[in-house]
């Protein structure tokens, strides 16, 4: 069965650190895979997707992430940490076939950002 | 676009009570999903709709749930009777038929249900 991980529930870093956020998956096939980032009392909002091609993808808000498939990961990276990150990110994995889809979600990490 | 619309935001009911959540989805998507968010379970997929059409609803926790989506435009989820472990956020999700999996999906602002 397909399923996310996320291992770290909680992650703290100072403002203009270096930041990644680790996400495995258990996936049969080539997965789809995504980053959403929830603001406190927001939806999800997408900030990066990968589904084939080049396995470092670049999103919104600086955002990156690279596909790995020797190791089932697709890690969550930024250079520089702004205090306006903070937030909560979920990776997720599309499953699915012949128009049939869902996304499956890790349960979440959640970033703070100290001054 | 006004993007994937949820009503209410905020809901408060005691327990006992009928609750219904709303949903409206971007025009022209045909596939549409219910959420529920809690801390102990995270986000967990309710039920999804294509073209109008229920297809999966394994994730309903049970006959106080239902869904319907009498049209392309907009959706309910409705709790009776509600219980104090409904309390959740709700998001209604919604992307186009055969493009979820490589566009992923737009999701409403939620909705935060307290049942007391």
């Amino acid at each position: 069965a397909q399923s996310v991980t996320q291992p770290d529930i909680h992650i703290t870093v100072s403002e203009g650190a270096s930041l990644e956020l680790r996400c495995n998956y258990s996936y049969g096939a080539t997965p789809y895979l995504f980053w959403y980032v929830q603001s406190p009392g927001q939806g999800l909002q997408l900030l990066l997707k990968y589904f084939s091609g080049d396995t470092l993808v670049q999103g919104i808000k600086g955002f990156e992430a690279e596909f790995k498939r020797s190791q089932s990961s697709f890690n969550l990276r930024k250079p520089s940490v702004h205090w306006s990150d903070a937030a909560e990110y979920f990776c997720a994995v599309g499953a699915g076939s012949g128009g049939y889809n869902k996304l499956i979600f890790g349960a979440g990490t959640r970033l703070a950002v100290h001054p | 676009d006004a993007g994937v619309i949820q009503s209410p935001r905020h809901e408060v009911t005691e327990m006992g009570q009928e609750v219904t959540l709303r949903c409206k989805p971007i025009s022209g998507h045909n596939s549409l999903f219910w959420y529920r968010q809690t801390m102990m379970r995270g986000l967990e997929l309710l039920i999804y709709f294509n073209n109008n059409v229920p297809i999966d609803d394994s994730g309903m926790p049970e006959d106080r749930f239902s869904a319907k989506m009498p049209n392309a435009s907009f959706s309910t989820l409705k709790i009776q009777p509600s219980e104090p472990r409904d309390s959740a956020v709700y998001f209604c999700a919604s992307t186009i038929s055969g493009q979820g999996l490589r566009y992923g999906y737009t999701f409403g602002s939620g909705t935060r249900l307290t049942v007391v």
